[in-house]
């Protein structure tokens, strides 16, 4: 089966870095994405990784390794509205959509 | 402002009602999603329309009937749900259906209660 693995919980300080791990097992690949969602908010697009590397967004980062099937999200100089859940989702290679069902990020100030 | 709108964004149902949940997109999409999301469980795809066809059902129960009079509009329609129905709806629009980049653009969700 398909299956996206993201830790359920995480938290983090004011100011601090943290980084958000997804690993994955799907049937093929065709990128992945992160999201993030506010508490009873919509999921917005933050980042989209097809090729190995480091992809840099201002505070934001997103990481991705085919071959171990694993990405992470690295956010850097943490602000307390970053406080949300981050969702990882792959493509397969049907083109469908595997989410994770994302990690919840506590700040603490 | 995410281009996607739904309403309502609350509901609070019976299990003998019927309603329906409804989401436009402002952005000249071809595709159209709904989704179901519950606590601490992955988003689950039910719909895909694509030029206002159905592209994908994924053995979504018959009590929700999606219809896509165009492309700017998708509808969930409910009737006889159960308690287990309760969740986030969300509605997304993507430029088209497959392939690459195609990032998806969701609406606020609506928060279903079914008593």
């Amino acid at each position: 089966g398909q299956n996206i693995d993201q830790p359920t919980e995480m938290t983090a300080t004011e100011g601090a870095i943290v980084q958000i791990n997804c690993t994955y097992q799907t049937s093929g690949f065709n990128g992945l994405f992160w999201y993030q969602q506010h508490a009873g908010e919509a999921p917005t697009f933050l980042s989209y990784n097809v090729l190995d590397g480091l992809e840099e967004k201002g505070r934001f980062s997103s990481f991705l390794s085919r071959s171990k099937g694993y990405s992470y999200l690295l956010l850097k100089e943490l602000q307390m509205k970053d406080s949300a859940s981050y969702l990882c989702a792959v493509i397969d290679s049907n083109y469908q959509l595997i989410w994770g069902a994302g990690t919840k990020l506590i700040i603490k100030p | 402002e995410t281009g996607v709108t739904q309403t309502p964004r609350h509901l609070v149902m019976g299990m003998t009602n019927k309603k329906s949940l409804k989401c436009e997109q402002h952005l000249g999409h071809n595709a159209m999603y709904w989704y179901k999301q519950s606590a601490k469980k992955p988003l689950e795809l039910m719909f895909v329309y694509s030029l206002e066809e159905r592209v994908e059902n994924n053995s979504v129960p018959s009590r929700f009937s999606p219809e896509c009079p165009n492309s700017s509009h998708l509808f969930l329609h409910l009737h006889t749900l159960q308690p287990e129905d309760s969740a986030l709806y969300l509605c997304a629009s993507s430029p088209r259906p497959a392939g690459g980049a195609n990032e998806q653009f969701f609406g606020p969700g609506t928060r279903l209660t079914v008593l």
